[in-house]
């Protein structure tokens, strides 16, 4: 069975700083991997998501992620905050043939000061 | 499209009450989800359907717990009888396979 795991709790940046999310999985084969956003009081929405192919993907936001398979890591990345981009991030896998949920990470709460 | 639609935001309760929960998937997608979010728990699945059937319900936590999904548009979650404990946020999502989520905005459940 898969597992994920999101190291940082909490994490503030400055606005307009980088920001790096980490994410480490546990899976015996690559993985579909996904960043989910939470904002207050909303669901989660999908930022980006990883099937195959070229290990650097785009999301919407300004946000990217990487895959590295010698890691077990699905970084998710933005070279410079917003405030609005204060909110609940999650990591999730999937495993390949999609025929079971994905499992979630415990989530990085993002908070940008001025 | 409207998305994953879940009715009602918000709902406040009194101990002992039943409690119905309702989601309206993204038409076409064959499965639905359902989810607790908990400061404590973070993110936990309740139980999926595929094709309006429940594959895995083993995340309910309780008899007092119960889904049904009676056609592919319309899902129900209920509890009764509620209990404090039972306050959450829950969530209705849905997808083409399991292996991906697309997530309503959410029932904040208060029980007092």
């Amino acid at each position: 069975a898969q597992s994920v795991t999101q190291p940082d709790i909490h994490i503030t940046v400055s606005e307009g700083a980088s920001l790096e999310l980490r994410c480490n999985y546990s899976y015996g084969a690559t993985p579909y991997l996904f960043w989910y956003v939470q904002s207050p009081g909303q669901g989660l929405q999908l930022l980006l998501k990883y099937f195959s192919g070229d290990t650097l993907v785009q999301g919407i936001k300004g946000f990217e992620a990487e895959f590295k398979r010698s890691q077990s890591s699905f970084n998710l990345r933005k070279p410079s905050v917003h405030w609005s981009d204060a909110a609940e991030y999650f990591c999730a896998v999937g495993a390949i043939g999609g025929n079971t949920p994905l499992v979630f990470g415990k989530g990085t709460r993002l908070s940008v000061i001025a | 499209d409207a998305g994953v639609i879940q009715s009602p935001r918000h709902e406040v309760t009194e101990m002992g009450q039943e409690v119905t929960l309702r989601c309206k998937p993204i038409s076409g997608h064959d499965y639905l989800f359902w989810y607790r979010q908990t400061m404590m728990r973070g993110l936990e699945l309740l139980i999926y359907f595929n094709n309006n059937v429940p594959i895995d319900d083993s995340g309910m936590p309780e008899d007092r717990f119960s889904a049904k999904m009676p056609n592919a548009s319309f899902s129900t979650l209920k509890i009764q009888p509620s209990e404090p404990r039972d306050s959450a946020v829950y969530f209705c999502a849905s997808s083409f396979t399991a292996a991906e989520a697309f997530f309503g905005q959410g029932t904040r459940l208060t029980v007092v």
